[in-house]
């Protein structure tokens, strides 16, 4: 059964300290691996795609990367405005179904 | 753009009513889906559409049904409601149904009594 697992479900972490959150994915034939920030209350919001083991992509203080069997988004120097729930989720080839992790709820504090 | 839209905000329910999520989106995007946001669950697939008169069936189907007859709208009808639909629904839409990504409206929070 196709899946994504995300870890850890909450952190916290100082101002300034960087960490990596971790999405691991069985899924069979992997189109394309994403990340989404989720404010409360809002809907998610798009953040990377990744479609091949070893690609890389940044955006600001995020860094998302792909392994053969997961992802890490890397955040570095955090602040308290990325404070969110950020959600991995995989589609794979012939199908159109997105498959959503549970996501990690990040607090960062000032 | 107003990107993709949904109606009610806020709703609440009888056990047994029935009722329509709206959804809409004006990027012109063949695919839209439907989800449903539980706590320690995650985002779960409802129904998708992948074009006007396409619609299939994703992860938790039963209890709903979606039409899709415009590119533009994709509603999502709940013909009996039920405490177990008590959730907040996001609808999505994407440029490609295999692997681009989707952007979400902001959210229908649904309690059903």
């Amino acid at each position: 059964e196709d899946q994504v697992t995300q870890s850890p479900e909450a952190l916290r972490l100082q101002e300034g300290e960087s960490s990596s959150l971790n999405c691991s994915y069985t899924v069979s034939g992997l189109r394309g691996l994403f990340w989404y920030r989720q404010d409360p209350g809002k809907g998610p919001e798009f953040l990377f795609t990744l479609y091949s083991a070893g690609e890389e992509k940044e955006k600001e203080r995020l860094k998302a990367t792909l392994t053969k069997k997961e992802s890490f988004l890397h955040i570095t120097a955090p602040k308290p405005e990325d404070s969110a729930t950020y959600l991995c989720a995989g589609t794979t080839s012939g199908t159109y179904k997105y498959i959503f992790g549970t996501g990690t709820r990040l607090k960062v504090l000032a | 753009n107003a990107g993709v839209t949904q109606t009610p905000k806020f709703q609440v329910l009888k056990t047994g009513q029935s009722m329509t999520l709206q959804c809409a989106q004006d990027m012109n995007h063949e695919y839209m889906s439907w989800y449903r946001q539980d706590p320690g669950m995650g985002l779960r697939l409802i129904h998708y559409s992948v074009g006007a008169g396409i619609t299939d069936q994703g992860e938790v189907p039963n209890g709903y049904n979606v039409s899709r007859s415009t590119t533009e709208d994709f509603p999502l009808r709940l013909l009996s409601a039920a405490p177990s639909q008590t959730s907040v629904y996001f609808c999505a839409s994407s440029d490609r149904p295999d692997g681009n990504e989707q952007f979400f409206g902001p959210g229908t929070r649904l309690t059903v009594l």
